[in-house]
């Protein structure tokens, strides 16, 4: 799989947008970018996933680049529940079943200041 | 619904004694995953299954470890002969796996395991 550079860590003031990027650059065009989380405590939980186009769901949204080559995590309003480590992915794309383990790099730790 | 559950949820062994670690996926997911985390490290992959039958065991650091999952559901991450660097959290997923594109996995709350 191809690997993913993040910032080791990041901090945001509560109730303000977060934007955290994410570089692969050897990203190929069959590998979807994942996002999870964790929590302190927890373990890892989905965020979200895109392949070319920008995406939004409940959580957060994705913003992908024209040469997919980085990507922005999005957390529209930070709240102190937030605060977590943040893992980009990349997973390769599989029609014929399971997609296989996912591989965690250090990820971003964001800290949520009240 | 129920998530994926794992027992026991702390372990404190003895070196060289054999431990036993159970997950218990959600019901249906095909795919179950085994993942060790050590403290301030992401998870690392150490196997995964397909229904019942082991894909990928190529992240196994040696031959104490094994696993299995004998009806396609619960399966067991045995380590034999337990040793101290073997101390971390051990987590399962599951995922429904099939053609489904995104392939989320949802994880379990882990297993701590302590080796004194």
């Amino acid at each position: 799989d191809a690997k993913t550079t993040q910032p080791n860590s990041m901090e945001s003031n509560e109730e303000e947008p977060v934007h955290l990027p994410c570089n692969h650059s050897t990203i190929s065009g069959t590998d979807y970018i994942h996002w999870y989380r964790q929590l302190p405590s927890q373990g890892p939980e989905y965020v979200i996933h895109g392949l070319t186009s920008n995406v939004n769901n409940r959580m957060a949204s994705l913003a992908i680049a024209e040469d997919r080559k980085s990507s922005t995590l999005i957390l529209h309003r930070a709240t102190l529940r937030d605060a977590a480590v943040y893992y980009c992915i990349l997973r390769e794309r599989n029609y014929g079943g399971s997609q296989g383990n996912l591989i965690f790099g250090k990820g971003t730790k964001l800290s949520v200041k009240p | 619904g129920a998530g994926v559950s794992q027992s026991p949820r702390y372990k404190v062994t003895k070196r060289g004694q054999d431990v036993a670690l159970r997950c218990d996926p959600i019901s249906g997911h095909v795919s179950l995953y085994w993942y060790r985390q050590a403290l301030g490290q992401g998870p690392e992959f150490l196997t995964y299954f397909n229904y019942e039958a082991q894909q990928d065991k190529s992240g196994l650091p040696n031959d104490r470890f094994s696993a299995e999952r004998p009806e396609g559901s619960i399966s067991t991450l045995t380590i034999q002969r337990t040793e101290q660097r073997d101390s971390a959290m051990y987590r399962c997923a599951s995922s429904l796996g099939g053609a489904a594109q995104g392939d989320t996995q949802y994880f379990g709350p882990g297993t701590r395991l302590t080796v004194l």
